[in-house]
């Protein structure tokens, strides 16, 4: 059984620029949620897709979209970059867009300069 | 104030303590409460899962929901080096078609040997 996969693990961008991170989720999940982790901070809810449906969003301006692909893989982008932004971005998969439990992938550690 | 407070530590104990980590909430509307480990450079994996107050035991772990006080804490009997990692409490609504958790900011917790 694969678990959740993110790619790409660590990056640096620029203020301004855009950046998108990617996730496979784990075999027979279909519903992926993605957090965003300050260093310190406990993950903060971005958004949720289930069936290729964005299901819920935490709160997060516009600029932090996202996609479910029919594989049930999915990928966050992330526009006009604030140094703000610099945080681990973890994807998770579960069982039901309603689980509790999470598998998380290792994330994805973006830096902005 | 923030919907769950938790005690960012460092917690340090030696080995083979009884270790207790605690999460205090604002939100009565919770009613799933998890606790999730994260080691360094990975991303979190649940540890525990209650549903509504009362006690669940797993191994060494045992973990306490008292909707009462709006408090939830994790014990750790036998504390082991391989035990210390940042500990996440979180927690969920009862309602919705959301899987959003709200999570702790985290306890780091050293057990020396």
């Amino acid at each position: 059984e694969t678990g959740v996969t993110q790619s790409p693990t660590h990056l640096i961008k620029t203020r301004g620029q855009q950046v998108t991170l990617r996730c496979s989720s784990q075999s027979g999940h279909n519903t992926v949620s993605w957090y965003q982790q300050a260093l310190g901070q406990g993950p903060q809810f971005i958004f949720q897709y289930y069936r290729e449906e964005e299901n819920g969003r935490g709160n997060f301006p516009p600029r932090f979209s996202g996609l479910q692909f029919p594989n049930y893989s999915s990928e966050l982008n992330v526009n006009a970059l604030e140094l703000d932004d610099s945080a681990l971005y973890l994807c998770a998969s579960s069982l039901a867009r309603t689980s509790s439990e999470l598998f998380f992938g290792e994330g994805s550690r973006l830096t902005v300069l | 104030q923030k919907e769950v407070e938790q005690d960012p530590g460092p917690l340090s104990v030696p080995e083979g303590a009884i270790v207790s980590l605690n999460c205090t909430y604002s939100n009565s509307a919770f009613q799933y409460f998890m606790w999730y480990r994260q080691y360094s450079r990975k991303g979190p994996e649940l540890l525990m899962y209650t549903y509504s107050s009362g006690n669940k035991e797993d191994g060494r772990f045992t973990a306490q929901v008292d909707k009462s006080s709006k408090y939830i804490s994790l014990f750790i009997r036998d504390s082991q080096p391989s035990d210390s990692a940042t500990y996440l409490c979180a927690m969920r609504h009862g309602s919705g078609n959301t899987g959003k958790l709200i999570f702790g900011q985290g306890t780091t917790l050293q057990v020396k040997p």
